[in-house]
């Protein structure tokens, strides 16, 4: 079965860092685009980082500098290493897929998503 | 402030139609495949259009999709109590070097 499982997210105080993780199975995703897209509170959904096949990567403006995102091919895991976060970074976090399949369009699978919460 | 523009809620009785619609620019949806997803409450969003109308392996027929110029369209027609949720467009974004959603529809079945 085509799955994504995050985890690492919970409660860091502003300035902090947090990583999360994104498990895959049933596909490899170093043959993919992978990507993270969050969602505050009662909003709507915004893209953070995509990073390509190649090992390239992009970011939002808003994350820029302070966000990584990275593979573990062993691992078939994606990271999003988040730093000096803010009150404002506070939402649940989706890791998701980007095939070729859809033309590097589209994110066909997600997973269940982990919150992330910044406060003191 | 998101480039890309939905009206936010439309409703529709059981076995009627919806539209959505999305505006943007020539930046993304003019020269770019726009894709669609739903987000029921409380669950992560799944992709039921991409390429302007293709829809995954699962997603019935009663989802349709359509882009002209800079806006695109989703349709969902034999509207079920299943459908309502919260949909979003999306496409990427040549200027911003982005991925950009819309702002978002709720639909609502009567």
């Amino acid at each position: 079965e085509v799955q994504l499982v995050e985890s690492g997210g919970g409660l860091v105080q502003p300035g902090g860092s947090l990583r999360l993780s994104c498990a895959a199975s049933g596909f490899t995703v170093s043959s993919n685009f992978m990507t993270w897209v969050r969602q505050g509170p009662g909003k709507g959904l915004e893209w953070v980082a995509v990073l390509y096949r190649g090992g390239g990567t992009k970011y939002a403006d808003s994350v820029k500098g302070r966000f990584t995102i990275s593979r573990d091919d062993s691992k078939n895991t994606v990271y999003l290493q988040m730093n000096s976060l803010r009150a404002e970074d506070t939402a649940v976090f989706y890791c998701a897929r980007d095939p070729p399949e859809t033309g590097h369009d589209a994110f066909d699978v997600w997973g269940q998503g982990t919150m992330v919460t910044v406060s003191s | 402030q998101s480039v890309l523009t939905q009206p936010p809620s439309v409703s529709a009785a059981p076995g009627q139609k919806v539209t959505i619609s999305c505006s943007g620019s020539s930046s993304n949806i003019g020269n770019k495949f726009v894709a669609w997803y739903q987000q029921l409450p409380g669950t992560a969003p799944k992709l039921v259009i991409y390429d302007n109308n293709k829809r995954p392996s699962g997603i019935p027929d009663r989802f349709s999709g359509s882009k002209s110029g800079t806006s695109a369209t989703l349709g969902i027609t034999g509207l079920q109590t299943g459908d309502e949720a919260d949909y979003y467009c999306g496409t990427w974004d040549s200027s911003l070097s982005a991925y950009v959603f819309g702002t978002g529809t709720k639909v609502t079945v009567l």
